[in-house]
């Protein structure tokens, strides 16, 4: 069956921190990841998106990401988190035929304490 | 460039009453996507249009939920009649769905949402 699945349900850190958010994936075929965005009170925004090439990804606000194809994983991070970081992250993922659907997951809390 | 727009922004019904949300795609998408978020969970796929043509509608609860998108750009998705259960965030999302060397390429953008609750 297809699935995300991401590891920390609420994850709390302190301004200046490491971050890394665990995303795994069951999906047959090649795939097309994403990882959403939704701050308090705001839409859900990309934060970045991988299709094809390096697997390294960044994104904006200096976030990045790693598809791990043998591992099945696109594993978000930053290297320093800030109090404006505060959200809910979302992993998803799609097929490369437009007739695939898309997969969301559950979503991680991330609060960061000033 | 406006983004996806979406209305009303909440909704407070009765059980058993009908209800619509209406969704304006971003200009020149061709897919629009309808999805339901409950409270601490990811979006959860109702119905995907690619122009016209409902391409998915596996996860619609056809007996009491129904979408139109005529001429390929506005979308709504209606629910009669509504029970308890249906109070969630309805999102709308829009992408241009293109296919190239690397396969299906699209990203989607999503609105504001519709907050339903129903009593």
């Amino acid at each position: 069956a297809q699935s995300v699945s991401q590891h920390n349900h609420h994850v709390i850190l302190s301004e200046a921190a490491s971050l890394e958010l665990g995303c795994n994936y069951s999906y047959g075929g090649t795939v097309n990841l994403f990882w959403y965005v939704q701050y308090p009170g705001q839409h859900l925004q990309l934060l970045l998106k991988y299709f094809s090439g390096d697997p390294l990804v960044k994104g904006i606000k200096g976030f990045e990401a790693e598809f791990i194809k043998s591992k099945f994983s696109f594993n978000l991070r930053k290297p320093s988190v800030q109090w404006s970081d505060t959200a809910e992250y979302f992993c998803a993922v799609n097929g490369k035929t437009s007739y695939d659907k898309v997969i969301f997951g559950p979503g991680t809390s991330l609060s960061v304490i000033p | 460039e406006a983004g996806v727009v979406q209305s009303p922004r909440y909704k407070i019904i009765e059980k058993k009453q009908p209800v619509a949300f209406w969704c304006n795609p971003i200009s020149g998408h061709n897919t629009l996507y309808w999805y339901l978020q409950n409270l601490g969970q990811g979006p959860e796929l109702l119905i995907r249009y690619e122009n016209e043509e409902a391409v998915d509608d596996s996860q619609l609860p056809k007996d009491r939920f129904s979408a139109e998108r005529l001429k390929g750009v506005d979308s709504t998705l209606k629910i009669q009649p509504a029970e308890l259960g249906d109070s969630a965030v309805y999102l709308c999302a829009s992408s241009f769905t293109g296919t190239g060397a690397s396969g299906r390429t699209d990203t989607q953008y999503f609105g504001p949402g519709t907050r339903l609750t129903v009593l």
